[in-house]
């Protein structure tokens, strides 16, 4: 069964720095892309950016690029996204999905979501 | 700001049929495949729909997909109360070489 299982809810001050995970199980973590996608409150899906393990290749939405950083540690088949300056419009849900890249670009898997809080 | 529109709403009552549009450009929709998510209060979004008009297994096929020019829709029939959730389209902007999803449309069962 395919399971990502994301690190648990977090609660920080703006300027402070955090990295939440994604732990893919199931299937070959280095055969898929991962992409996060950011949920603010009440509000609609956003495409951040997404990483193919097996070889590191990340891409970014210009929205995100030099926002925040993707990464993944293959021998632990986890990916990761990470802030060095958290600001209070980062407060938001979180979702790592399992994906495809390019024009059949959908992502068939989904984490229960992280809900990262910033607040002073 | 979403470069895919959907409508905020639709709704109907329980049995009948929903369809929901997502209208886009030929640098998205118009170029490349198209797929819909589903997302229930406090969930997380699940695939229904991929490449247009595939559904996973284990989706009902009272769930359609289709595509025509720079716009695709999402057809729901036999609607059942369990299909009250946020319902999103999805595809590649080539412009942007980003993933792109639309506004969202919220299906009410009444």
């Amino acid at each position: 069964e395919v399971q990502l299982v994301q690190s648990g809810a977090e609660v920080k001050k703006p300027g402070e720095s955090l990295k939440i995970s994604c732990k893919g199980s199931g299937y070959s973590f280095t055969s898929y892309w991962i992409g996060w996608v950011r949920q603010m409150p009440g509000k609609g899906l956003e495409w951040m950016g997404i990483i193919y393990p097996g070889d590191s290749d990340t891409r970014y939405s210009p929205s995100f690029q030099g926002q925040v950083t993707i990464s993944a540690d293959k021998s632990i088949s986890t990916a990761y996204l990470q802030w060095s300056s958290l600001k209070a419009s980062d407060t938001a849900m979180y979702y790592c999905a399992r994906g495809f890249l390019g024009s059949s670009s959908y992502f068939d898997y989904w984490g229960q979501g992280t809900l990262v809080t910033v607040s002073s | 700001q979403s470069v895919l529109t959907q409508p905020p709403s639709v709704s109907a009552a329980p049995g009948q049929k929903v369809t929901i549009s997502c209208s886009g450009s030929s640098s998205n929709i118009g170029n490349n495949y198209v797929s819909w998510y589903q997302q229930l209060p406090g969930t997380a979004p699940k695939l229904l729909i991929y490449d247009n008009n595939k559904r996973p297994s284990g989706i009902p096929d009272r769930f359609s997909g289709s595509k025509s020019g720079t716009s695709a829709t999402l057809g729901i029939t036999g609607l059942q109360t369990g299909d009250e959730a946020d319902y999103y389209c999805g595809t590649w902007d080539s412009s942007l070489s980003a993933k792109v999803f639309g506004t969202g449309t919220k299906v009410t069962v009444l």
